[in-house]
């Protein structure tokens, strides 16, 4: 069982639509992490929310921690094929480490 | 600041061979965690050292161990080789373990 539930699980979308992925859990962080990760090559940090209802923006991505600081949304407007990637969610509770099963995204030029 | 390195990048290995991967921390980060991905498992984790010792262990079998030193490099060692054991393994490395964590590039085992 997951700590923390990715969806979707796949997305293959057109080039400059928006999207929205969804990270949830029962458990409550003290703050939550987003990573893309390409083939072959390691997760990089896109950002750190810690405040319930925080919300972060990173040129079209915007990160969002939910209120309960149990879930977070990444929303990435007007997609483009460099946005193609794994994405995975992560958080830290009681001295252990969680990641996300993964989005993977495919945006077609 | 220089990022997580792990060593090497590509191996291949028979079955049956023993293999030991290593990861340099970021300057000050305490905490070095390993992770086994495939395509049909996504990212799972083995285990997690901090201040040279096992902190946490995943579900892997005792082939799969490692080790951390005092100046928070670690090794990853796996015994007795099988196909299944081809991946890409990441080592990411922590200021503490449960805040953020830097992921290296990975090493990318080929078991044939």
């Amino acid at each position: 069982t997951q700590l923390l539930e990715q969806s979707p699980q796949f997305l293959s979308i057109q080039e400059g639509e928006n999207l929205t992925v969804y990270c949830n859990s029962s458990s409550v962080f003290s703050s939550l992490q987003w990573y893309r990760q390409e083939p072959g090559e390691g997760p990089v940090l896109l950002v750190t929310v810690v405040t319930g209802g925080e919300v972060k923006k990173l040129k079209r991505l915007t990160f969002q921690f939910g209120d309960a600081r149990k879930d977070s949304s990444l929303h990435i407007t007007a997609a483009q094929p460099g946005d193609t990637g794994l994405y995975l969610c992560a958080g830290g509770n009681f001295n252990k480490f969680y990641f996300g099963s993964g989005t993977k995204l495919n945006v077609k030029p | 600041k220089a990022g997580v390195t792990q060593t090497p990048r590509y191996l291949i290995k028979t079955r049956g061979q023993q293999v030991t991967l290593s990861c340099s921390p970021i300057s000050g980060h305490r905490s070095v965690s390993w992770y086994q991905q495939t395509p049909g498992q996504g990212l799972q984790f083995l285990f997690e050292y901090f201040s040279e010792t096992q902190r946490n262990k995943g579900n892997f079998p005792g082939r799969f161990s490692g080790r951390q030193f005092s100046n928070s490099r670690s090794e990853m060692n796996v015994s007795t080789l099988e196909l299944g054991d081809s991946a890409l393994y990441l080592c990411a490395s922590s200021l503490m373990g449960v805040t953020e964590a830097f992921f290296g590039q990975g090493t990318r085992l080929t078991v044939v």
